[in-house]
């Protein structure tokens, strides 16, 4: 089974910080995406960052990178600078076949 | 491009009625998604059309839910006899090409009483 796990329920962090919110997956695939998702109170779900598997190399979005680990299955995601604008909830997510499947979420909380 | 666009943004309804919301994809996707979203979770896969047909459907679609995309553009998502735990986020997303991102409309709010 594919799964994605989002061990950290709530992080907080101070404009203009950095944040680093988690998250770990379980897939048999050798070759699979993985994506973070923003989804802001009340609003609609947008896509931060995603990567390919078969990438070496970590993308980066602007103030949003990931660390991607395939050895540990692990793919956390960096925030730069922080803004007020990034206080969402943020979705892990592992590309299979055609659906996706979710972690439970990080609210991200950023103080003034 | 004008989006993913969902309706309606709110249901609420009496346990037993029947509901039906709509989703139109961005307008060049062949690619349309239905995913559930319960509060404090992630969403969860419903089922999958490429065109016109329905390729895959999670076992979360009971018998009393059924989707529809009839000309390969909208969609509809109808639940029959609504029970309170249908009370969900329903989200709709797209995509096409040769792209695996999925794009997500707004979600349509659903509350069983």
């Amino acid at each position: 089974a594919q799964t994605v796990t989002q061990s950290q329920p709530e992080m907080s962090v101070q404009e203009a910080e950095t944040v680093t919110l988690s998250c770990t997956y379980d897939t048999s695939e050798s070759d699979y995406y993985l994506f973070w998702y923003k989804q802001p109170p009340s609003r609609q779900m947008i896509l931060v960052i995603r990567q390919e598997a078969y990438k070496q190399q970590n993308a980066t979005e602007n103030r949003f990178s990931v660390n991607f680990q395939k050895a540990a299955k692990s793919f956390s995601l960096k925030i730069s600078d922080s803004q007020l604008g990034d206080a969402a909830m943020y979705f892990c997510a592992l590309l299979y076949g055609n659906k996706l499947v979710f972690g439970a979420g990080t609210i991200l909380r950023v103080k003034s | 491009d004008t989006g993913v666009s969902q309706d309606p943004r709110h249901k609420i309804t009496k346990r037993g009625q029947n509901v039906t919301f709509r989703c139109d994809p961005i307008s060049e996707h062949n690619r349309l998604y239905w995913y559930r979203q319960t509060l404090g979770q992630g969403p969860e896969f419903l089922t999958y059309f490429q065109n016109e047909a329905q390729l895959e459907k999670s076992r979360l679609l009971s018998d009393r839910f059924s989707a529809e995309r009839p000309k390969g553009s909208f969609s509809t998502l109808e639940i029959q006899r609504t029970e309170q735990g249908d009370s969900a986020m329903y989200l709709c997303a797209s995509n096409g090409g040769y792209t695996d991102t999925q794009y997500f409309g707004p979600g349509t709010r659903l509350t069983v009483l």
